[in-house]
């Protein structure tokens, strides 16, 4: 199986602050890796799809980047609704694989 | 828009079989661009794929569950069905059920249904 790594597992910042969150793979995965966005009692919001394409209705502040083992989340300019916590996942095989979170906390 | 809407008991006894149901509506389980997968998350941990099915039956289903885990589609009735089979306390989640189209992420989500394995 590949194993996804994010880090950090927790982050407190700012509304307005620029975030970034890493996810890797444990073997190169291409650019078919996913993030999404949950919030407490929610299901899981895909934000982001193969590394670096915005699903559609979600805002420009996100963005993703990176091919093979390693990949990044951004969020540009944090607002309220952002807090929550966060998941990649690959799409490169059988099973998929998430990463096991990353807790967006209000500083 | 989409809707994706878990269904079964809440409540499965250990070492029993846990079934839920995902009905589409407005939109075709049929379709050819997509899968439909379900993903459990215990409380207050991470996801987890369960496995994904084809509207022609064709399943993947993760290695560390197959042994226990059937997936089913019904066109008919645009739905798809997940079994468990000799449950333990480790199987109490919230089990969603989702669309997945090709490799690119599951695109929507039913609302999830806690599923708690207890006596």
């Amino acid at each position: 199986d590949i194993q996804m790594t994010q880090s950090p597992s927790s982050v407190s910042a700012s509304v307005g602050d620029r975030v970034t969150i890493t996810c890797r793979a444990s073997q190169g995965i291409s650019n078919w890796l996913a993030w999404y966005q949950q919030k407490p009692g929610k299901a899981p919001k895909l934000l982001i799809y193969a590394a670096s394409s915005l699903q559609t209705g979600v805002p420009s502040r996100f963005s993703g980047s990176g091919s093979g083992t390693d990949f990044t989340l951004t969020i540009s300019s944090l607002q309220p609704e952002d807090f929550a916590t966060y998941y990649c996942q690959q799409a490169n095989s059988f099973p998929y694989t998430f990463g096991q979170g990353t807790k967006l906390e209000i500083k | 828009q989409l809707q994706l809407q878990e269904s079964g008991p809440g409540l499965v006894k250990p070492s029993e079989t846990l079934s839920l149901t995902c009905t589409v509506s407005s939109g075709s389980i049929s379709s050819s661009s997509y899968y439909w997968g379900w993903i459990r998350q215990p409380p207050g941990k991470g996801l987890e794929w369960i496995g994904n099915i084809y509207y022609s039956g064709s399943s993947y289903y993760n290695p560390s569950l197959k042994s226990r885990v059937t997936i089913s589609v019904d066109t008919s009735k645009n739905q798809f069905s997940l079994k468990l089979s000799s449950v333990s306390a480790a199987d109490t989640a919230v089990y969603y059920c989702a669309r997945l189209e090709g490799a690119t992420g599951f695109d929507y989500w039913g609302q999830g249904t806690l599923v708690t394995v207890s006596s």
